[in-house]
């Protein structure tokens, strides 16, 4: 069954303290993996799209990794404004463009 | 660039009422618009995808004569709750597809929030 965990479900941080989020993913096939930034009751903005093992990509403090099994999204030094929910969603090899198959996600609570 | 509205952003209704939320892509033409729920603490779940010019796509579970779908434009995609009841209450997302560096990326829009008593 495809399937994405992301974990943990939630991380507080002091400002300054970098971490990183997992996003591990079970599918049949993939097509490209996608991380998004939610604030609470907004729609998901878009950051990273992955389409290989191996690849990065990095966005001001954030920075994003692939391998065959999983996708880390590292943050450096992070401050309050980085505080919202992240999510991760995998596309399927051979499926439609929405078929975004989407994690719970990780919110992230960053302290000044 | 790659903007995509919704309106209303928050609409409560009686039950038994129906309600038409609009997706607007701003600033580029969308073929494939996509409709999304989400309950609190919950992932993002597609409900449908919505093909300009022809019939929306309703994934398993999704009841098409409840959440009607008319994407009458490049740029516009409407779903309509019918008889909305609480159960339907709901955080709605529209995203619209588009081509960012040689690869198709979804944007989404700001979300509209149901509430139905």
């Amino acid at each position: 069954e495809d399937q994405v965990t992301q974990s943990p479900e939630a991380l507080r941080l002091q400002e300054g303290e970098s971490s990183s989020l997992n996003c591990s993913y079970t599918v049949s096939g993939l097509r490209g993996l996608f991380w998004y930034r939610q604030d609470p009751g907004k729609g998901p903005e878009f950051l990273f799209t992955l389409y290989s093992a191996g690849e990065e990509k990095e966005k001001e403090r954030l920075k994003a990794t692939l391998t065959k099994k999983e996708s880390f999204l590292h943050i450096t030094a992070p401050k309050p404004e980085d505080s919202a929910t992240y999510l991760c969603a995998v596309q399927k090899r051979g499926g439609s463009q929405g078929n975004l198959i989407f994690g719970k996600g990780t919110k992230l609570s960053v302290k000044p | 660039g790659a903007v995509v509205s919704q309106h209303p952003s928050w609409v409560i209704c009686k039950s038994g009422t129906s309600v038409k939320i609009e997706c607007r892509s701003l600033d580029f033409q969308a073929t494939t618009m996509f409709w999304y729920r989400q309950f609190p603490k919950q992932s993002l779940m597609l409900m449908a995808t919505s093909n300009e010019g022809s019939k929306a796509t309703y994934e398993q579970g999704v009841e098409k004569d409840k959440f009607l779908i008319n994407h009458a434009s490049l740029t516009l995609s409407t779903l309509t709750v019918t008889s909305a009841h609480p159960e339907d209450s709901s955080f709605y997302i529209c995203s619209a597809g588009a081509v960012a560096g040689g690869r198709d990326t979804q944007y989404f829009g700001p979300g509209t929030r149901l509430t139905v008593l």
